[in-house]
C-alpha cells in the first residue's frame, strides 16, 4: 500500500540552526502539507503546497519557514534559526483532491531543539 | 470559538465492548468533511474514517462508524468490538470546502484504553 515517508525520524539540533525535514508523498497526489504536534498537544495545520506553490499556511507558518517541492518526487520543510519552541513532530501528509478524500499522514519527524 | 471540540480527555472500555468518542464541530460552511484519525503511543497519525457534510449515510469503514448528527454538529466515531490494539489516541477533524480553506483543524484528541 502506497505511503507518505518522512526522514529523518528524529533530529536533535542546536537552538539557531537550520534543520530540513523531508517528504516523500505519495506518488499521484497532487497537495501536500505540512503539520505540526507539540508534545501532548493537537495537531496544528503549518501550510499545504499544490502546483509548486504554498496554497494556504497558518499564523504559525512565519518567515521562519519554508516548503520546497525540488524535485519530482521530495518535498521538503526549512525551519532556518530554530527555536526551542520549535520542538515538536511534524507530519507531512499528501492528499488526491483538496475537497475530498482523505489526507494520508507520514510517521512523523521528531525535532527536538536544545 | 473552537473548531472541533472533543470533551473526553480520556476513556476506558472493555476488550470486545463498543465505544463512542465525542466530537462536535463548528461551522457556518456547508461544505465540509469530518475526519477521525488515530495516533498510537508510535506517534503515525493513521486515518479511520470519512464524512462529507453532503453524505446521506454514515461512514462505516469496518469496526468504525461515524455517528453523524448534522443538525447538532457532532460526529461522533463508534469502535465495536474493542481491541487491545485501539488503544491509542484519537483525534476528529475538520475540513471546510468551500471557503479556499483546505487544511484541517484538529481537536484535542481522546486518549482510548481498552482493558483485558
Amino acid at each position: 500500500e502506497p505511503e507518505v515517508t518522512q526522514t529523518p525520524s528524529h533530529q536533535v539540533t542546536q537552538m539557531g540552526q537550520e534543520v530540513i525535514l523531508r517528504c516523500v508523498p505519495i506518488s499521484n497526489h497532487l497537495y501536500f502539507y505540512w503539520y505540526r504536534q507539540i508534545l501532548g498537544q493537537k495537531v496544528e495545520f503549518l501550510v499545504s503546497f499544490y502546483n509548486n506553490e504554498i496554497s494556504e499556511k497558518s499564523e504559525i507558518f512565519d518567515d521562519q519557514f519554508s516548503v520546497e517541492r525540488p524535485d519530482g518526487s521530495n518535498f521538503t520543510l526549512k525551519i532556518r534559526s530554530t527555536k526551542l519552541e520549535d520542538s515538536a513532530m511534524y507530519f507531512c501528509a499528501s492528499s488526491e483532491a483538496r475537497y475530498t478524500g482523505e489526507l494520508f499522514f507520514g510517521e512523523g519527524s521528531r525535532l527536538t531543539v536544545l | 470559538a473552537q473548531k472541533i471540540t472533543q470533551t473526553q480527555p480520556g476513556m476506558f472500555v472493555q476488550e470486545k465492548e463498543a465505544v463512542t468518542l465525542d466530537c462536535t464541530y463548528d461551522t457556518s460552511d456547508p461544505s465540509y468533511g469530518l475526519f477521525w484519525y488515530k495516533q498510537p503511543s508510535s506517534g503515525e497519525m493513521i486515518f479511520l474514517i470519512y464524512q462529507g457534510s453532503y453524505d446521506q449515510q454514515n461512514a462505516t469503514e469496518g469496526r468504525y462508524s461515524l455517528n453523524f448528527q448534522k443538525a447538532r454538529k457532532s460526529a461522533n466515531l463508534v469502535i465495536s468490538a474493542s481491541q487491545l490494539g485501539d488503544s491509542a489516541m484519537y483525534f476528529c477533524a475538520m475540513r471546510e470546502g468551500s471557503t479556499g480553506a483546505n487544511n484541517l483543524f484538529f481537536g484535542t484528541g481522546t486518549r482510548l484504553t481498552v482493558i483485558p
